[in-house]
């Protein structure tokens, strides 16, 4: 079946302008999460959601930093006022409920702040 | 909070060799999970392997094993008969037992496999 799908696959955009990042989850799963990878770095936590429970949100580096999800699928993770420093691939990940059920990733958000 | 270690930040193999990634972690909790992911260029990453902590049999995957050491809070992962298609970033996760919780990564070690 379809895997978890990242929109779009690349961003550049100015320094101060808001973006938002696009995911796609593997239909059925109910947990949902963003991960931030610098370059040559390894990943970040930025947020969780599971069901309709109310998110993680610990993982978030500033209140420039958001993310909703719809319906309990699709979800949206915006940046306002961006800063060179969000320059990073931004990747969703979905799973079943349950610890034992792995992550399954998209292939990222390439965002690029100039 | 767990942290995750991955103190080789690059390796190398001859084609058809076996290699060792290292992976330690830190937590004060008993039951747990811990994955292996491969990350090739296309940025999308791959579960390898997956190991219980209350299992104490170390899990395999084709080529793929690991060797899971609870009390040392050890995880590595032997990749065996070494495949060019296996060059790739390759990154140890956490995960706490309750449901939900998200992976801690470590910072990922770079795989080079040489023809």
């Amino acid at each position: 079946g379809a895997g978890v799908s990242q929109s779009p696959s690349n961003k550049v955009t100015e320094k101060g302008k808001d973006v938002e990042l696009r995911c796609d989850p593997i239909s059925g799963h109910t947990a949902l999460y963003w991960y931030r990878q610098s370059l040559g770095q390894g990943l970040e936590f930025l947020i969780y959601f599971q069901g309709n429970s109310a998110p993680d949100k610990s993982g978030l580096p500033s209140d420039r930093f958001s993310a909703e999800r719809t319906g309990g699928s699709v979800s949206t993770l915006t940046i306002q006022r961006t800063q060179q420093e969000d320059s990073a691939v931004y990747l969703c990940a979905s799973s079943l409920r349950g610890a034992s059920s792995p992550l399954h990733f998209g292939n990222g958000t390439r965002l690029t702040v100039t | 909070a767990q942290t995750v270690t991955q103190s080789q930040p690059e390796m190398s193999v001859q084609e058809a060799e076996t290699v060792t990634l290292s992976c330690t972690y830190d937590t004060s909790e008993s039951d747990y999970y811990l994955f292996w992911y491969k990350q090739p260029p296309s940025r999308q990453m791959i579960l390898v392997i997956r190991q219980e902590a209350y299992k104490q049999q170390n899990a395999t995957e084709n080529r793929f094993s690991v060797n899971f050491q609870k009390a040392a809070k050890s995880f590595s992962l032997k990749i065996s008969d070494s495949q060019l298609g296996d060059a790739a970033m390759y990154f140890c996760a956490y995960r706490s037992f309750g449901a939900g919780n998200m992976l801690t990564f470590g910072g990922g070690t770079r795989l080079m496999v040489k023809p």
